[in-house]
């Protein structure tokens, strides 16, 4: 079955500089590609996702990119703030039933 | 609010009992999905209905699990005999499912945090 995988599970930057947090898959046949945020005791909140037809999506000051050689995808946040603050969760989807997450990284946006 | 909602938001019991949460879908969404979360961790899907048809289920989703979605509209899970590994947080999610073989946005609830004694 399909596997993600995400790093760092720790992310610590300064207030405004970039984060970026990467993961990879395992199963080749993997289409849809979503990240959450989840603030603490909150539910996870889709804040932007690419499907595997597309290279690169960008939404204001977040952007994801997709090797599907490499099987790998990344989440790009620059500009970072205080309210960027959360856990993310990559996943991967190969059709219309389950998404597989990764572990998640908790990212610290130091003043 | 019109979002998923879940129902109750905290739960405490004993091992041995059993316990029923509730999942009220955001309206018209065909799909509906449960996760389990324990600390530290991504979601782990358990299982997935299109509208009242369950189509998968996770090797996590023992026979103490039960999930059902009489109607196509809300949907409950079920443990029997509950055991302390099953403490952890139970997220239920919809989808609107009207893209037949392609995935589309889930939309969680708040989630029900179960802690077995």
């Amino acid at each position: 079955g399909e596997n993600v995988e995400q790093h760092p599970s720790t992310l610590s930057v300064q207030e405004g500089d970039s984060a970026v947090i990467k993961c990879t898959y395992s199963d080749s046949a993997s289409n849809y590609f979503p990240w959450y945020k989840q603030e603490l005791g909150k539910r996870p909140q889709l804040i932007i996702d690419i499907r595997s037809n597309v290279g690169e999506k960008k939404d204001q000051r977040i952007a994801v990119t997709l090797n599907k050689t490499a099987k790998h995808f990344s989440l790009h946040i620059t500009e970072t703030q205080p309210e960027d603050s959360a856990v993310y969760f990559c996943a991967a989807s190969i059709r219309d039933d389950k998404i597989i997450f990764g572990k998640g990284t908790r990212l610290h946006i130091l003043p | 609010d019109t979002g998923v909602s879940q129902n109750p938001r905290h739960k405490i019991t004993k091992r041995g009992q059993n316990v029923t949460f509730r999942c009220d879908p955001i309206s018209e969404h065909n799909r509906l999905y449960w996760y389990r979360q324990t600390l530290g961790q991504g979601p782990e899907f358990l299982t997935y209905f299109q509208n009242e048809a369950q189509l998968e289920k996770s090797r996590l989703l023992s026979d103490r699990f039960s999930a059902e979605r009489p109607k196509g509209s809300f949907s409950t899970l079920e443990i029997q005999r509950t055991e302390q590994g099953d403490s952890a947080m139970y997220l239920c999610a919809s989808s609107p499912g009207g893209l037949a073989g392609e995935t589309e946005t889930q939309y969680f609830g708040p989630g029900t945090r179960l802690l077995v004694l």
